[in-house]
């Protein structure tokens, strides 16, 4: 199983950007990197999610460097409802099976003050 | 539809007794997932469906527990002679697998059990 680390804490302040860099050392060849947001008492919801270089969304960026073995996610203009649990997770990914080497990162909580 | 849909929300039991949670997915979606999360950790990986078909579990899955999805529609997690180690959010997500989509799992809200 790939081995998942990601800093346990970050504080930011409203309007600033945010970088959350997740190690995925040991990532398979067939691995996707997706990041989930999670709020007290929700379930997990999707951000982005890529194999390699840069992706974007209209809420986030991903980079992912040549090696895979790790990546960040870029919170651009972070606001207050920013503030939640971010997790990495590297598993399958389309039309992929294999979800018992799926496995989310301890995660990374972010608090964004005013 | 409003989602991933799980019930109860809460659960308190004692020892020795057994639950059942249920997890309605997005209606188009066919492949439905079980995970546990425990305070401060991500959430595990527990099993997998595609349709009906139970096709993966994790080792986490001891007999005591039981996944089912008949019609490959909604979906029950059981679990017999409760222990206090099974305290924790049962998370239940679904994903459509099609050729053109990532493989994006929404999640519901969770069952949170408490095994007193």
């Amino acid at each position: 199983l790939a081995k998942i680390t990601q800093p346990i804490s970050m504080d930011s302040y409203e309007g600033q950007e945010v970088n959350i860099t997740c190690s995925h050392n040991n990532i398979a060849t067939n691995d996707y990197i997706t990041w989930y947001q999670q709020f007290p008492s929700q379930g997990p919801r999707f951000i982005i999610q890529g194999y390699k270089t840069k992706v974007t969304n209209e809420v986030a960026f991903l980079f992912i460097p040549a090696d895979r073995k790790s990546s960040t996610l870029s919170l651009p203009r972070v606001s207050l409802s920013d503030t939640a649990v971010y997790y990495c997770l590297v598993g399958p990914g389309p039309m992929s099976t294999g979800f018992q080497k799926l496995v989310f990162g301890t995660g990374t909580r972010l608090l964004v003050s005013p | 539809d409003t989602g991933v849909s799980q019930n109860p929300r809460h659960k308190i039991t004692k020892r020795g007794q057994n639950v059942t949670f249920r997890c309605d997915p997005i209606s188009e979606h066919n492949r439905l997932y079980w995970y546990r999360q425990t305070l401060g950790q991500g959430p595990e990986f527990l099993t997998y469906f595609q349709n009906e078909a139970q096709l993966e579990k994790s080792r986490l899955l001891s007999d005591r527990f039981s996944a089912e999805r008949p019609k490959g529609s909604f979906s029950t997690l059981e679990i017999q002679r409760t222990e206090q180690g099974d305290s924790a959010m049962y998370l239940c997500a679904s994903s459509f697998d099609a050729r053109v989509a990532k493989n994006i799992q929404y999640f519901g809200a969770g069952t949170r059990l408490s095994v007193l």
